[in-house]
Parts: C-alpha cells; sequence; structure tokens
C-alpha cells in the first residue's frame, strides 16, 4: 500500500538560513504525482511545488526547491533564504491517479523561523 | 480566479442537526476533492468527484455523511445527524486531469456541540 512519511513533526531554522524537510513515500507505481503544501496559521492550504515522477529535473519555485530521488523513493523540500513568513505546516503529498487511483498526504513537519 | 469558494467559515451545531457544507470550484477544473482535517486523524480524504461523478468515497466515515456535485460549479458535503466527533475543519479542493494540482478553499471550521 502507498504510504507518505514525513519524519520530522517539528523543526526549526534562523531567519536567512536554509532547511530542508524530508518526506519519503511508498509505491509501486512509476507514473505519479509528488507535491508540497504549506499550511500557515490562517489555515489555508497553499499549493509549494509540484513534481512528476517521469522528470528526471528537480522541480524549482524561487526559494523553494525539491530533492527528488526516485529510486530511493525520497522527495525533500529546500528552502532558501527562509523568512519569518515561511513558518507553517508543510505537508508532503503523492497523488496517482489512474485505475487505482491513490492520493496521500503526510502528517505535516512544523517550521519554525527563528528571527 | 476567486479560487475554490467555501461557505460557510464557521458552523456551530448541536448534536443531531443537519450541516450542509458548500463549494464552489475553480472554473474548468474537472476534479473536486473534500478533506477533513483534526489533530488527531490529520488530512483525511473524504470523496472527490471527476467531471461531477463521485469516484471514489471510500473515505466517507460513514452513512451519516452524503456528497453531491449537481453540477461543474457547485458541490455539498451533508452531515445528517451530525455528532460531536464531526467537529474538524472541511476542506474542498479543485485541479485539473492535466498536472493535478489541488487548490484549496479556506475551509469549514464544523464545531458540533
Amino acid at each position: 500500500a502507498q504510504t507518505v512519511t514525513q519524519s520530522q513533526p517539528e523543526m526549526s531554522v534562523q531567519e536567512a538560513e536554509t532547511v530542508t524537510l524530508s518526506c519519503t513515500y511508498d509505491t509501486s507505481e512509476s507514473d505519479y504525482y509528488l507535491f508540497w503544501y504549506k499550511q500557515p496559521p490562517s489555515r489555508q492550504m497553499i499549493l509549494v511545488i509540484r513534481q512528476e515522477a517521469y522528470k528526471q529535473q528537480n522541480a524549482t519555485e524561487n526559494r523553494f526547491s525539491v530533492n527528488f530521488q526516485k529510486a530511493a523513493k525520497s522527495f525533500s523540500l529546500k528552502i532558501s533564504d527562509s523568512q519569518l513568513g515561511d513558518a507553517a505546516m508543510y505537508f508532503c503529498a503523492y497523488i496517482y491517479m489512474n485505475r487505482d487511483d491513490k492520493i496521500i498526504f503526510g502528517k505535516g513537519t512544523r517550521l519554525h523561523i527563528l528571527p | 480566479d476567486a479560487g475554490v469558494i467555501q461557505s460557510p467559515r464557521h458552523e456551530v451545531t448541536e448534536m443531531g442537526q443537519e450541516v450542509t457544507l458548500r463549494c464552489k470550484p475553480i472554473s474548468g477544473h474537472d476534479y473536486l476533492f473534500w478533506y477533513r482535517q483534526t489533530m488527531m486523524r490529520g488530512l483525511e480524504l473524504l470523496i472527490y468527484f471527476n467531471n461531477n461523478v463521485p469516484i471514489d468515497d471510500s473515505g466517507m466515515p460513514e452513512d451519516r455523511f452524503s456528497a453531491k456535485m449537481p453540477n461543474a460549479s457547485f458541490s455539498t458535503l451533508k452531515i445528517q445527524p451530525s455528532e460531536p466527533r464531526d467537529s474538524a475543519v472541511y476542506f474542498c479542493a479543485s485541479s485539473l486531469s492535466t498536472n493535478y494540482e489541488q487548490y484549496f478553499g479556506p475551509g469549514t471550521r464544523l464545531t458540533v456541540t
């Protein structure tokens, strides 16, 4: 069965520093999507970044980038130049939409930004 | 586009009452999802629709929950009768089948007393 694991319930980083949030997943499929979502205290779920499994190139969105290791089933999120507004809960998500659809979110990592 | 719209934003009701949550997806999106979020259970997928047709409702906790999507721009999640354990934040999200990027509404915080 597919699973998504975020092993770090909480993390802290100094403002302007770089932090990496980890996510591992388990699947027997080869063509799927991976996402990172951010949920600030306002509780709004915000899409941060998307990675298609068939793409070898790691996705990047401004200060956010991923390290996608398909063989290792690892999908970490790197936040560069951390800002106070980055403080939030971050969720990793796996989506496989085919004959046996699976949509699975991890339990989340709470990120604190230290001024 | 205004994004995904949910109403009400907050709902407080008494046990046994019927509760209806509403969602308007982003125009043109062909998938619609309903989630429930609690501290204990995290984010749970309840049901999702593709082109207004329910595809997977295996996450619906029990028969007290029902969801409909009468057209491409409107969906409801109904709980009847409501129970205190249904207290949670309910999110609606929509996406395109071309990339499955889900865009979430602001959520409805439901409190059942």
